[in-house]
């Protein structure tokens, strides 16, 4: 039962580097999201996608980009790295978009 | 736009105590409810959800949680709790109209539960 796998689980990042984080699901959702936790803050949606080839901007989407080619893989992208990307980064998916969510095991990203 | 605010960061209890974890939403539309626990260094799970009928839910661990409407609440309850229960705690809200971005969950900034000896 994988579920959602995200790819790194950790990882130090230099400003201005780029990097790209990747999820995959193995239970044919239709809908990806990204979101960062930050103490304090919960979880803050930064994309998401309704299906294949389509994205779409959640509440916090500077700085970062997404793709999905393909339905089971939602990849987020840092262009350039700051330091106020240091956070970590789930990755989860739902059969439609007000159904039960199911998360990954999270990127703690450090942004250096 | 939908919002959820969980009243406590923070709750400190002893073991077999009860305990109550409080969460208000705010929307125009009619909503579905959600818990999810977070075990440290682990993703989210869920607890327990509302769709619809019975205000009363019941969801994993011996958790519940009531919808109330009328106060526009969805309060976690456990009657006795254990050292394992120690976890973040996190209330979700999304609305049933539209598509898309109308549906994404929104979560509350969470509740740090710990369980004390």
């Amino acid at each position: 039962n994988a579920g959602v796998t995200q790819t790194p689980k950790f990882r130090v990042l230099k400003t201005g580097q780029s990097m790209t984080l990747l999820c995959a699901q193995d239970m044919n959702h239709e809908y990806m999201y990204w979101y960062r936790q930050d103490p304090g803050m919960g979880l803050r949606l930064i994309h998401y996608s309704v299906g294949e080839g389509t994205t779409a901007k959640g509440e916090v989407p500077d700085g970062y980009n997404v793709s999905r080619l393909k339905k089971q893989n939602f990849l987020l992208g840092l262009e350039s790295a700051a330091p106020s990307q240091t956070s970590v980064y789930f990755c989860a998916s739902s059969l439609k978009g007000n159904t039960e969510a199911f998360f990954g095991q999270g990127t703690r990203l450090t942004v250096v | 736009a939908q919002s959820v605010t969980q009243l406590d960061s923070q709750v400190p209890v002893f073991e077999e105590a009860p305990v109550e974890l409080r969460c208000n939403y705010s929307s125009s539309v009619s909503v579905y409810l959600f818990w999810y626990v977070q075990y440290p260094n682990q993703g989210l799970q869920l607890l327990l959800k509302y769709l619809s009928g019975s205000t009363l839910v019941k969801g994993i661990n011996g958790f519940e949680a009531e919808f109330n409407k009328s106060q526009t609440s969805f309060h976690l309850r456990k009657p006795s709790v254990h050292i394992s229960d120690t976890a973040e705690y996190f209330c979700a809200v999304s609305d049933l109209k539209g598509y898309g971005s109308a549906r994404q969950l929104t979560f509350g900034s969470g509740t740090q539960l710990t369980v004390l000896p």
